[in-house]
C-alpha cells in the first residue's frame, strides 16, 4: 500500500537558518502530495500541495517540489522564524481512494531566537 | 462557517465503557473523514463518507468502532467497550469532492484517554 517516510525530529535551528525536512513516498498510482503543519494547541492546517510531477508548491516562504524520479517531496525554507516552530507532516492522497490522506510520522521543528 | 468542529475536545473514560464523538464538517462539504493520531505519530485513516454513504473503512477500524453520517451532515464515531489501546486523538476532516485535488480541512480533534 501507499506509505510516506519523513525524517525524524526534533529539528532544532536558530532563527534565520535554512530548513530542509526530507520526505519520500511509495505509491501505486499518481498521488498528490501535501505538507500539513500543526502548531501547538491547534489542528492540522494545509501548508502547501503539488498535484503532479515537477510541480512546486509554495506558501509562507516554504516550498517543496514533486520529484517523481526520486519519489520525494522535501520541504524547504530559506530563513526560519521562531513562529515556524511546529510539527510538520508530509502526506499523499490518491484520487482513486477517495482522496484519503496517508501521512508520514511528523517532524517537530524548534526554532530558537 | 467557522470550520470543522469536534465535540468533545477531551474525554476520559474507564475501560469497558462506550464513548461517542461528534464532528460537524464545513457545511457545503460532502466528504467527511475520520483519522486517529497517537502520540508522536502521524494521523492514520479510519473511514470516510461521501454524503451519507460510508465508502471505505480501514483495517484499523475494529468491530468495536462504528461511524455514521445521517443525512450527510454531521458524523458520529462510537467506540464500544473501550480498551487502553484506544487512547488517542481522533481527528475529523471534511472536503468538497470535485475534479482534481480538494483540500481537506481538519478539526482540532477529540483526545480520548482510557483509564
Amino acid at each position: 500500500g501507499d506509505s510516506v517516510t519523513q525524517m525524524e525530529g526534533p529539528v532544532t535551528l536558530s532563527e534565520e537558518a535554512f530548513l530542509t525536512i526530507n520526505c519520500t513516498y511509495t505509491a501505486t498510482g499518481y498521488p498528490s502530495l501535501f505538507w500539513y503543519v500543526q502548531y501547538p494547541g491547534e489542528g492540522l492546517q494545509l501548508l502547501l500541495k503539488a498535484t503532479k510531477a515537477d510541480d512546486k508548491g509554495s506558501n509562507k516562504g516554504f516550498e517543496a517540489t514533486y520529484r517523481k524520479e526520486t519519489t520525494s517531496f522535501h520541504l524547504e525554507k530559506g530563513s526560519v522564524q521562531v513562529s515556524d516552530s511546529a510539527v510538520y507532516f508530509c502526506a499523499l492522497s490518491d484520487s482513486n481512494a477517495g482522496n484519503m490522506l496517508t501521512f508520514g510520522g511528523g517532524t517537530r521543528l524548534m526554532v530558537k531566537p | 462557517d467557522t470550520g470543522v468542529s469536534q465535540d468533545p475536545r477531551h474525554k476520559i473514560t474507564k475501560r469497558g465503557q462506550n464513548v461517542t464523538f461528534r464532528c460537524d464538517p464545513i457545511s457545503e462539504h460532502n466528504r467527511l473523514y475520520w483519522y486517529r493520531q497517537t502520540l508522536g505519530q502521524g494521523p492514520e485513516f479510519l473511514t470516510y463518507f461521501q454524503n451519507e454513504a460510508q465508502l471505505e473503512k480501514s483495517r484499523l477500524l475494529s468491530d468495536r468502532f462504528s461511524a455514521e453520517r445521517p443525512k450527510g451532515s454531521f458524523s458520529t464515531l462510537e467506540i464500544q467497550r473501550t480498551e487502553q489501546g484506544d487512547s488517542a486523538m481522533y481527528l475529523c476532516a471534511s472536503s468538497l469532492s470535485q475534479q482534481g485535488v480538494s483540500e481537506a480541512f481538519f478539526g482540532q480533534g477529540t483526545r480520548l484517554t482510557v483509564v
